[in-house]
């Protein structure tokens, strides 16, 4: 079953923060995000393994809370490059190799000036 | 080091041909992922392959639609007798067999 992400769209000011959030009703092993612009590829943000590990880099981050199936992706301080469409991809066990992603309904993520 | 490549970029064809896509890995990568995306939707799993092995082929329509990634060369999705529905961007995606996916740039398929 897919997985629900919220908010379906989003539209801030350059600078301000954002929290996209990414749930399953399956239990979980990994959740991957990534970052779509229009007509382009998925380019790939960051993977979080079942712990409840946080990650991050710059001033993009996420969490993994694998009680509650749920893993959320923390814009800070946004800037006009982080427009485009966010997808959460999920794996729901361990199969000791990688398998296929499962991807969110996505959130749509405008920056303006 | 290159990354993920896919061609054609963009295929037009009329309804009741073939479609090839190709897919080349990046260097080192031996998992291939084929995914559906229509517009404004999400990614939708089609079929995953190893070299000369496809592992799960669960998201792939039963008919009309077969890949494979042969010992040498790209991973190829084939089409036949496609219809207006088979419509969309086609992306690849490969890694090492553990951990995260690249995508390639996209095959557009349209179908007239």
């Amino acid at each position: 079953q897919q997985p629900v992400q919220s908010p379906q769209a989003v539209i801030l000011r350059e600078g301000e923060d954002a929290v996209i959030n990414c749930s399953s009703s399956k239990a979980l092993y990994s959740v991957h995000w990534y970052r779509q612009k229009h007509g382009e590829a998925p380019v790939f943000l960051m993977i979080l393994l079942k712990g409840g590990e946080q990650k991050g880099h710059e001033k993009i981050s996420a969490s993994f809370n694998e009680k509650k199936q749920q893993s959320s992706l923390y814009l800070t301080a946004s800037q006009l490059s982080y427009s485009g469409t966010y997808f959460c991809g999920t794996e729901p066990f361990y199969t000791g190799t990688a398998s296929k992603l499962t991807f969110g309904t996505g959130t749509r993520l405008q920056v303006t000036l | 080091n290159a990354g993920v490549m896919q061609n054609p970029r963009h295929l037009v064809r009329r309804r009741g041909q073939e479609a090839r896509l190709r897919c080349s890995p990046m260097k080192g990568h031996s998992h291939v992922y084929w995914y559906r995306q229509l517009p404004e939707e999400g990614l939708k799993f089609m079929v995953y392959l190893q070299k000369e092995n496809i592992i799960d082929e669960s998201g792939m329509p039963k008919e009309r639609f077969s890949a494979e990634f042969p010992k040498e060369g790209p991973s190829i999705l084939r089409i036949q007798q496609v219809v207006r529905g088979d419509s969309a961007a086609y992306f690849c995606a490969s890694c090492t067999g553990v951990g995260e996916q690249y995508f390639g740039p996209g095959t557009r398929l349209t179908v007239t």
